[in-house]
């Protein structure tokens, strides 16, 4: 088993560019996260889904959006990146919800903006 | 949203140094979490807590979550350098369907 992957690992965007990063897993996790990392702020959530075609807003939705088309896939996409969009980005997924239940994560893609 | 607290923010300790980490909330919590983060990888699950004074051990590591549910702290002894990342707690929140993760302790262990 692969776990939880993401693709890119890295990538540079022009401010005003669009990217979608894409985040699959292959344990048949119905919950999938987004998550942003920035130094000192531990893990922030963007956005969630509870299963197949659903997503609902996290901590920090504001300039991203999801989609959960396919159980085993969930893409976070940026419509207009901006500099404060930098950051580390992690998806994670788990066979539970919230209470108590592992949170498998990806490797991370790591995301400039200038 | 539930809010958690970790101090301190960065450790610098030689091998063989005991040392704990503090996850602090003013909220109450049906259970904590640990993960490890280590550098370029994803955060790692070590130990989920879910009762008021539990203690559990995973080797050096000791994990207690403090009786009123509000606090837990992660005690690390004779610390070696495979023992280096990103501690972070967490804790259930928004109706259990998401996790809020605490400001993370950044631990070096110099060999």
């Amino acid at each position: 088993n692969a776990g939880v992957t993401q693709t890119p690992k890295f990538r540079v965007l022009k401010t005003g560019q669009s990217m979608t990063l894409l985040c699959a897993q292959d344990m048949n996790h119905e919950y999938m996260y987004w998550y942003r990392q920035d130094p000192g702020m531990g893990l922030r959530l963007i956005h969630y889904s509870v299963g197949e075609g659903t997503t609902a807003k996290g901590e920090v939705p504001d300039g991203y959006n999801v989609s959960r088309l396919k159980k085993q896939n969930f893409l976070l996409g940026l419509e207009s990146a901006a500099p404060s969009q930098t950051s580390v980005y992690f998806c994670a997924s788990s066979y539970l919800l919230g209470d108590g239940s592992e949170q498998y994560f990806g490797p991370g893609t790591r995301l400039t903006v200038t | 949203t539930q809010l958690l607290e970790q101090s301190p923010q960065f450790l610098s300790i030689q091998e063989g140094e005991n040392l704990t980490v503090y996850c602090n909330s003013s909220s109450v919590f049906s259970s904590l979490q640990w993960y490890r983060q280590e550098p370029g990888e994803g955060p790692v699950l070590l130990v989920t807590v879910v009762t008021g004074g539990e203690v559990k051990k995973l080797k050096r590591l000791t994990f207690q979550f403090g009786d009123a549910r509000k606090d837990s702290s992660l005690h690390i002894t004779a610390a070696q350098p495979g023992d280096t990342g990103l501690y972070l707690c967490a804790g259930p929140s928004g109706g259990y369907q998401k996790v809020t993760f605490g400001t993370g302790t950044k631990l070096q262990v110099i060999p």
